[in-house]
């Protein structure tokens, strides 16, 4: 099984950084991926990491390592829209489904 | 290019009736998924269709829950009878081989 830990809340002011950690302890591993979720919308795909390292992507990074089973998604620049839930997900090595974290809501502040 | 699409966006229904749960997932993507959030809980993965075969339905809760996917396109989820546990939102995903889930919106379940 998964077990995926995210912080349930964070707080950041508009055009500063926040970083959301994410560590898991995982029986198989085929990448992580960071998902953007508004209230009563999709999840929407931010990032994706299998390999150890930093994958950047305009205002949002995010990386891995694998040996630690941790990954971190950076958001800088933050703008009002960036309030969000920010879900963690591990896929499994034998049926790429996805395994969960609780998810981090952010809220940016003016 | 259309998204995932769930039907219907919300259901409210009694405890033991019946609830049908619709994805239309993107065009020629083989990987389908069903996925659940109950209150407070993290997203759970439910099953794994590719093209028509179940790949993998071990989070399915129980045999209160049937989920089907005929000729590959569109799939339901039917929760017969539901029960007040069954509440929670149910989101849909598709991909295609290797590549990041697009979600749909999700399908908002109250039993009452």
């Amino acid at each position: 099984g998964q077990n995926i830990d995210q912080p349930t809340e964070m707080t950041a002011t508009e055009g500063a950084i926040v970083q959301i950690n994410c560590t898991y302890q995982t029986s198989g591993f085929n990448g992580l991926f960071w998902y953007q979720q508004h209230a009563g919308e999709a999840p929407t795909f931010l990032s994706y990491n299998v390999l150890d390292g930093l994958e950047e992507k305009g205002r949002f990074s995010s990386f891995l390592s694998r040996s630690k089973g941790y990954s971190y998604l950076l958001l800088k620049e933050l703008q009002m829209k960036d309030s969000a839930s920010y879900l963690c997900a591990v896929r499994d090595a034998d049926d790429y489904k996805l395994s969960f974290g609780a998810g981090t809501t952010v809220t940016v502040r003016a | 290019e259309a998204g995932v699409t769930q039907f219907p966006s919300h259901s409210v229904i009694e405890k033991g009736q019946t609830v049908t749960l619709r994805c239309d997932p993107i065009s020629g993507h083989d990987n389908l998924y069903w996925y659940r959030r109950v209150m407070g809980k993290e997203i759970k993965f439910l099953l794994h269709f590719v093209k028509e075969s179940k790949q993998d339905e071990s989070g399915m809760p129980n045999n209160r829950f049937l989920a089907e996917r005929t000729g590959g396109t569109y799939s339901t989820l039917k929760v017969q009878p539901a029960e007040l546990e069954d509440s929670g939102v149910y989101f849909c995903a598709s991909s295609q081989y290797r590549t990041e889930a697009f979600f749909g919106q999700g399908t908002r379940l109250t039993v009452v």
